[in-house]
């Protein structure tokens, strides 16, 4: 469980600011995904990435941005946040898409006010 | 796209008791569905997985069955103990779009 990592774990941010998670695999996961997780509305893929330089909108993209330049790192930006984007946000990945286990990180708490 | 119903969104059972969560999709092309179990400020870690070729599969005190024709899969917990206390995620994977799709989850409380 220790191979995938997100930073930081705990973001209080205002309206309108940038913020960038980080996440950061050691297994070298070929795909790469971003959740969020809402009360009412469980794991959302927000995107999704198959390899280096290869990202994929998932259901709930608006208002983010990813890059995958290394394989091992997949960063989520919100260009401008939201309040509405207060959210737990849990990076996970994957060995290769054919219905393979996906491992979670740790998940990072992001309050928006 | 691939959508995933979890039903009932809580469940409350009296420990050693047997508890049944059920799911169904909507892709009859989701050929792999796992079950993950969240703990209360934890992440999803899963607990037991089934691909469309088997119809049921068993570990220690969990099982899960599946219905390809009906579209449903079922979670079944023998034997609950208080630490099966835990919020339980179905999905179901579709390899054309390589996503895996997520229910929104049910709350299982087991009572001492």
């Amino acid at each position: 469980d220790a191979g995938i990592t997100q930073s930081p774990r705990y973001k209080i941010t205002e309206t309108g600011r940038q913020v960038t998670l980080m996440c950061h695999q050691t297994w070298s996961h070929s795909y790469m995904f971003w959740y969020r997780q809402d009360l009412g509305h469980g794991l959302r893929l927000i995107y999704y990435s198959a390899a280096a330089d290869i990202t994929d909108k998932g259901e709930v993209p608006d208002g983010y941005v990813v890059s995958r330049s290394k394989t091992e790192n997949f960063p989520l930006t919100l260009e401008s946040a939201t309040r509405s984007q207060t959210s737990v946000y849990f990076c996970a990945s994957s060995e290769q898409s054919s219905g393979n286990t996906i491992y979670f990180g740790e998940g990072s708490w992001l309050t928006v006010v | 796209g691939e959508n995933v119903e979890q039903h009932p969104s809580t469940l409350s059972v009296q420990e050693g008791d047997s508890a049944v969560i059920k799911c169904t999709y909507s892709d009859s092309a989701s050929n792999y569905f796992p079950w993950y179990k969240q703990e209360l400020g934890k992440r999803p870690q899963l607990i037991i997985d089934i691909r469309s070729n088997v119809g049921e599969k068993k570990d220690q005190r969990i099982a899960v069955t599946l219905n390809k024709t009906a579209k449903h899969f079922s979670l079944h917990i023998t034997e609950t103990q208080p630490e099966d206390s835990a919020v339980y995620f179905c999905a179901a994977f579709t390899g054309a779009n390589s996503k895996l799709t997520f229910g929104k989850g049910i709350t299982l409380s087991v009572r001492p």
